[in-house]
């Protein structure tokens, strides 16, 4: 069973300028999360998907991040314009029916 | 609102000792209790995971204890090998949300 996958690695960009991460869930999976990890802490939900709704976006800082899932199955989560405070692992999960979360293995973000 | 303690923040113990990490929880609603295993630079897997209508699990040298009047749960890791050596993150849900809440993280270092 393959897992779910995340783009890019690693990426690095400057203050106020923008960048977008990608998520493809676990086949089957109709909810999908993307946490913030900040060195040293634990994983903060941002937004949650049910499908193709938002369950909960009440951490996720909508004057600079904006997220969607489209079709129900990938999705994007974007910052713009990002600030040094952003410099974070953006980890995305996916579940079914909103038992056993896994995991992708992140995509590293350094705001210079 | 919904929060989780973990205790202690790091762990040092020698090869073939028990370690054992506490975790207490805010909502008296949560009813699923996961522990996450993170080793460096990786994605955070689930290791083991405790509902609310069980005192507790085991499985191989792991094992989860919980305590609902109290609200706490703790990880226990019998005959520790350098291998169990990572940060474990504990987190805490209500089954109907999905959502979890994550620990600050134990740095667990097992010392050949």
């Amino acid at each position: 069973e393959a897992g779910v996958a995340q783009s890019p690695r690693y990426k690095i960009i400057e203050k106020r300028q923008s960048v977008a991460f990608w998520c493809n869930p676990i086949s089957g999976h109709a909810t999908l999360y993307w946490y913030q990890q900040i060195l040293g802490q634990g994983p903060k939900l941002l937004i949650q998907f049910q499908n193709n709704g938002v369950v909960d976006d009440s951490q996720l800082p909508k004057d600079r991040f904006s997220a969607e899932r489209l079709k129900g199955v990938d999705s994007t989560l974007k910052i713009q314009p990002a600030k040094l405070e952003d410099s974070a692992v953006y980890l995305c999960a996916s579940s079914s029916f909103n038992e056993k979360l896994f995991f992708g293995s992140g995509t590293q973000l350094s705001v210079l | 609102g919904e929060n989780v303690e973990q205790h202690p923040s790091t762990l040092s113990v020698q090869e073939g000792d028990s370690a054992v990490i506490k975790c207490t929880y805010s909502d008296s609603a949560s009813n699923y209790f996961p522990w996450y295993k993170q080793e460096l630079g990786k994605r955070p897997q689930l290791i083991i995971d405790i509902r609310s209508n069980v005192g507790e699990k085991k499985d191989q040298r792991i094992a989860v204890t919980l305590n609902k009047t109290a609200k706490h749960f703790s990880l226990h890791i019998t005959e520790t090998q350098p291998e169990d050596s990572a940060v474990y993150f504990c987190a805490a849900s209500k089954s109907n949300t999905g959502k979890l809440i994550f620990g600050q993280g134990t740095t667990l270092q097992v010392k050949p």
